[in-house]
């Protein structure tokens, strides 16, 4: 069965002070690896995929990068608007488009 | 990316009753899934809805409960039936294409 598991389940950061959040999974075959932020009463917003082990992808002060066993997304001098649970999700081969998300990371920045 | 909006954004239901949830995207699709995120849970996919066939329910999940409709490319609807407590959750829809999934704002379910 796919297994997608996130840690820290919940993190405190002072604005400035940089981190990782990690994302672990256990599929058949990795087709993609989905990141989202999800703002209280909001649906999840896209931020990357990974595809193979080795890439990276930035956006802003995020960098998502992925090996062959877990995915981790740094925040580079976080402020407080980065303030949000963190989703990750796998998409695995087989033809279903189907994703599974881990519990989320819930990322709170202190100003 | 596409823009999805979701009615209702919030209900409030008595046990017994059957909801309706609408999603509408200001594109073309030919993929929308229905997820369900329950408190401290992960997001779930309920079913995956195709124009001009039938949905494909994941386990768990039967057709009687989560009926779906899929009348066009760019619309689509989840009824919760017979609603009891543990149907209280935030319901998604979400559309492709497979490398990029982008959700709708949810639709927060209240079941008393």
């Amino acid at each position: 069965e796919d297994q997608v598991t996130q840690s820290p389940e919940a993190l405190r950061l002072q604005e400035g002070e940089s981190s990782s959040l990690n994302c672990s999974y256990t599929v058949s075959g990795l087709r993609g690896l989905f990141w989202y932020r999800q703002d209280p009463g909001k649906g999840p917003e896209f931020l990357f995929t990974l595809y193979s082990a080795g890439e990276e992808k930035e956006k802003e002060r995020l960098k998502a990068t992925l090996t062959k066993k877990e995915s981790f997304l740094h925040i580079t001098a976080p402020k407080p608007e980065d303030s949000a649970t963190y989703l990750c999700a796998v998409q695995t081969q087989g033809g279903s488009e189907k994703l599974v998300f881990g519990k989320g990371t819930k990322l709170t920045v202190n100003p | 990316s596409a823009v999805i909006s979701q009615k209702p954004s919030r209900d409030i239901c008595q046990r017994g009753t059957s909801l309706t949830i609408q999603c509408q995207v200001d594109s073309q699709v030919t993929m929308m899934f229905w997820y369900r995120q329950q408190p401290g849970q992960s997001l779930t996919l309920i079913a995956t809805a195709n124009q001009g066939s039938e949905a494909t329910y994941e386990s768990g999940f039967v057709i009687d409960k989560f009926p779906i409709s899929r009348p066009n490319l760019t619309f689509s609807t989840l009824t919760v039936s017979n609603m009891s407590p543990e149907d209280s959750s935030i319901y998604l829809c979400s559309v492709g294409p497979g490398h990029e999934q982008y959700f709708g704002p949810g639709t927060r379910l209240t079941v008393t």
